[in-house]
């Protein structure tokens, strides 16, 4: 079965610099690569996605890079601002299921 | 998209008891989900909660433990019986199109079991 791995667990910026958090999966099938974000008590929140025919798409500060020949992806975050400070978590789809990575707190610092 | 709602939003039980968690969607999706997250976890799918039909568990969950009713397409319930303290997590649900489209999550439900 598909099984995401992400890095880094933790992961501490300066504000305005950037952020980039990466995941690999094992399902060759996989393809659709959706990132979700996690604020402290509340509901993960689909930030941007990727489809497997495309190698890169970007909404404003967030960027998502995939590379399915290597099988990874991953979450570009620009300018970094205070309220980017959450759980971030890639997932891959499997059997039209979502699988998900462990996640990776960020936080920026001041 | 589609926005989803859980009741309760948290509960306190005995051990040995059961709670039945709702969901609701506010339109009709194709895949409904349910998920265990534990505090600083990540998420991890339960079961596939079918229209119709017996849900489909993962590996490690039974449907003894974690019966699942879906009767229409935009309500399904999970119910975790025999409570143990192992069971206290926040329960998610989740709704959409299928694995290749949107996932909207609810807001969970906080277990507690004493």
């Amino acid at each position: 079965g598909e099984n995401v791995e992400q890095h880094p667990s933790t992961l501490s910026v300066q504000e305005g610099d950037s952020a980039v958090i990466k995941c690999t999966y094992s399902d060759s099938a996989s393809n659709y690569f959706p990132w979700y974000k996690q604020e402290l008590g509340k509901r993960p929140q689909l930030i941007i996605d990727i489809r497997s025919n495309v190698g890169e798409k970007k909404d404003q500060r967030i960027a998502v890079t995939l590379n399915k020949t290597a099988k990874h992806f991953s979450l570009h975050i620009t300018e970094t601002q205070p309220e980017d400070s959450a759980v971030y978590f890639c997932a891959a789809d499997r059997d039209d299921k979502i699988i998900f990575g462990k996640g990776t707190r960020l936080h920026i610092l001041p | 998209s589609a926005v989803i709602s859980q009741k309760p939003s948290r509960d306190i039980c005995q051990r040995g008891t059961s709670l039945t968690i709702q969901c609701q969607v506010d339109s009709q999706v194709t895949m409904m989900f349910w998920y265990r997250q534990q505090p600083g976890q990540s998420l991890t799918l339960i079961a596939t909660a079918n229209q119709g039909s017996e849900a489909t568990y993962e590996s490690g969950f039974v449907i003894d433990k974690f019966p699942i009713s879906r009767p229409n397409l935009t309500f399904s319930t999970l119910t975790v019986s025999n409570l143990s303290p192992e069971d206290s997590s926040i329960y998610l649900c989740s709704g959409g199109g299928t694995g290749q489209e949107t996932q909207y999550f609810g807001p969970g439900t906080r277990l507690l079991v004493l």
